[in-house]
C-alpha cells in the first residue's frame, strides 16, 4: 500500500517548451503532495508544497512562474516546468503522505529525469 | 525548528564489519526524526522512524536526548546496504533533507 507514481520517469525537451509530470497516489488520497529536485550525487531539494484544491506553497528561491503546480484532485499533483533551459535539467521527485499523522512517514515516487536539449 | 547534521558524507566499511551513521539533532523540545534510504536506482523509502523503536534490515536507531543524537546501527554490514541515507527531521508537515551519508560496503 502507500504507492505514489509518477510519470514519465524521463523525458527529453528542447529548450524552450513545457514538460508537465504528473505524481499520482495509487491507494490513498494526498491532500498535500510535495515536489523536490535533486541533482547528480546530491540530496533532495524542496521545491514546493502542493495542497489539494489551493495554491502551492513555495520554498525561498523556487519560481513559481516557471514550475507550475496543479492539485486538482485528492490523488494526483502536477509539476509543469515551463519554457524549459538546459539549467532546469534535474531529477524531479514527487512525496505525498499517506497517513494521517506526520509521525506516518512519507511515500516518495520513482522520479522523472528531466533533460532540456 | 529542527536541524540535522551528519558528519560523514561517505562510509566505506567492509562486509561484515559493523557500521553506524552518525546522526545529530539541535532542538528545543522532542525531536521528530525518520531514517531513510534510498538504494542505486530506487525510490526513497521510509528506514525506520524514532518513536516506533523498530528493527528493519537489521538497523536501529535509539533517540539519545544526552547526546542529541539519533545515529543508525547495523552490527554486520551487507553488501546490500550500499546507499544514500537520510536522517530527516519532520515539522510543520514537510520533510527537509540534509546532505546525507553515502554507505559503501564492499565484499
Amino acid at each position: 500500500g502507500a504507492v505514489v507514481s509518477q510519470h514519465p520517469s524521463w523525458v527529453i525537451c528542447k529548450s524552450g517548451t513545457s514538460v508537465k509530470i504528473e505524481c499520482r497516489s495509487l491507494d490513498f488520497q494526498a491532500t498535500t503532495m510535495f515536489w523536490y529536485r535533486q541533482f547528480p550525487k546530491q540530496s533532495l531539494m524542496l521545491m514546493a508544497t502542493s495542497n489539494e484544491g489551493s495554491k502551492a506553497t513555495y520554498e525561498q528561491g523556487v519560481e513559481k512562474d516557471k514550475f507550475l503546480i496543479n492539485h486538482a484532485s485528492l490523488t494526483l499533483s502536477t509539476l509543469t516546468v515551463t519554457s524549459a533551459h538546459p539549467e532546469d535539467s534535474s531529477f524531479y521527485i514527487c512525496s505525498a503522505r499517506w497517513g494521517d499523522r506526520v509521525s506516518d512517514g512519507y511515500t516518495f515516487g520513482s522520479g522523472t529525469r528531466l533533460t532540456v536539449v | 525548528a529542527q536541524r540535522v547534521t551528519q558528519p560523514e558524507k561517505l562510509l566505506s566499511v567492509f562486509k561484515g564489519a559493523p557500521v553506524e551513521l552518525k546522526c545529530n539533532y539541535s532542538y528545543s523540545g522532542s525531536p521528530e526524526l525518520f531514517w531513510y534510504v534510498q538504494y542505486s536506482r530506487q525510490r526513497l523509502q521510509l528506514l525506520l522512524r524514532h518513536i516506533s523503536r523498530e528493527s528493519i534490515k537489521g538497523f536501529t536507531a535509539d533517540l539519545n536526548k544526552g547526546e542529541t543524537s539519533f545515529h543508525l546501527k547495523k552490527p554486520f554490514a551487507q553488501e546490500e546496504d550500499s546507499a544514500m541515507y537520510y536522517c530527516v527531521p519532520y515539522n510543520t508537515d514537510k520533510l527537509i533533507f540534509g546532505t546525507g551519508t553515502r554507505l559503501q560496503v564492499f565484499p
